[in-house]
């Protein structure tokens, strides 16, 4: 069966610091993978989603990076970190046609 | 532009009633509708998906309903559990689209026992 890892759970960094975010999933070939950001009582914002390796489409502009370097592997990173980019990080896989399949996330903290 | 809504305030139920929840959107073309349920510090749980062709979708206590004309889905919960206690989101892709679902913002349920 698939399933997909996301960590850490929680991370707190000061503002300038780097990020780097890491999510495997296995049991599926060439799966969308998807980074999305929830800030405290508002939906989920795509931030990134790739379609294959080294394929990286970004949704909204600001100070992330994603990188998807081997099938099943997806980084969310940052060279700085801003106040703006603290909340919960999640990301999640599909095939063509199939639902979404979500980790369990990351809290990020940025003070 | 392109918008989905959902009720921000929390549902408030008694055990074993019938929960129900809206999801409206404006000026989409969905191909299919999907409701997925959250807890708190934990992704989406996706639970039920229903094309744009079918009317309604049933799995075990729950139903969806998916009215393209008024543009609006219902997802019912049956004799409702406090387990189902939850944050539940509607998503929609575009007809012909990248297959990227944009999410409600969702509404919370509390099923009181």
């Amino acid at each position: 069966s698939q399933t997909i890892h996301q960590w850490p759970a929680t991370l707190v960094q000061p503002v300038g610091s780097p990020l780097s975010l890491e999510c495997t999933v296995e049991g599926t070939s060439n799966p969308n993978l998807y980074w999305y950001r929830q800030a405290a009582g508002r939906g989920l914002q795509l931030l990134f989603y790739s379609v294959g390796i080294g394929q990286i489409s970004s949704e909204v502009p600001q100070n992330l990076s994603a990188s998807r370097p081997q099938d099943r592997q997806f980084i969310l990173s940052s060279k700085k970190l801003l106040l703006s980019d603290s909340g919960f990080y999640l990301c999640a896989w599909s095939t063509i046609n199939s639902p979404l399949h979500f980790g369990n996330g990351t809290r990020l903290t940025v003070t | 532009s392109q918008k989905i809504e959902q009720n921000s305030e929390a549902l408030n139920i008694q055990e074993g009633k019938t929960a129900t929840l809206t999801c409206n959107y404006t000026n989409y073309s969905p191909a299919y509708l999907q409701w997925y349920r959250q807890d708190p510090g934990r992704g989406p749980v996706f639970l039920l998906l229903i094309r744009e062709n079918e009317k309604e979708k049933r799995k075990e206590r729950l139903k969806v309903t998916f009215d393209t004309t008024l543009k609006q889905s219902l997802f019912h919960i049956t004799a409702s559990q406090p387990a189902d206690s939850a944050t539940y989101l509607c998503a929609l892709e575009l007809s012909g689209g990248s297959y990227i679902p944009t999410f409600g913002r969702g509404t919370s349920l509390i099923v009181h026992p």
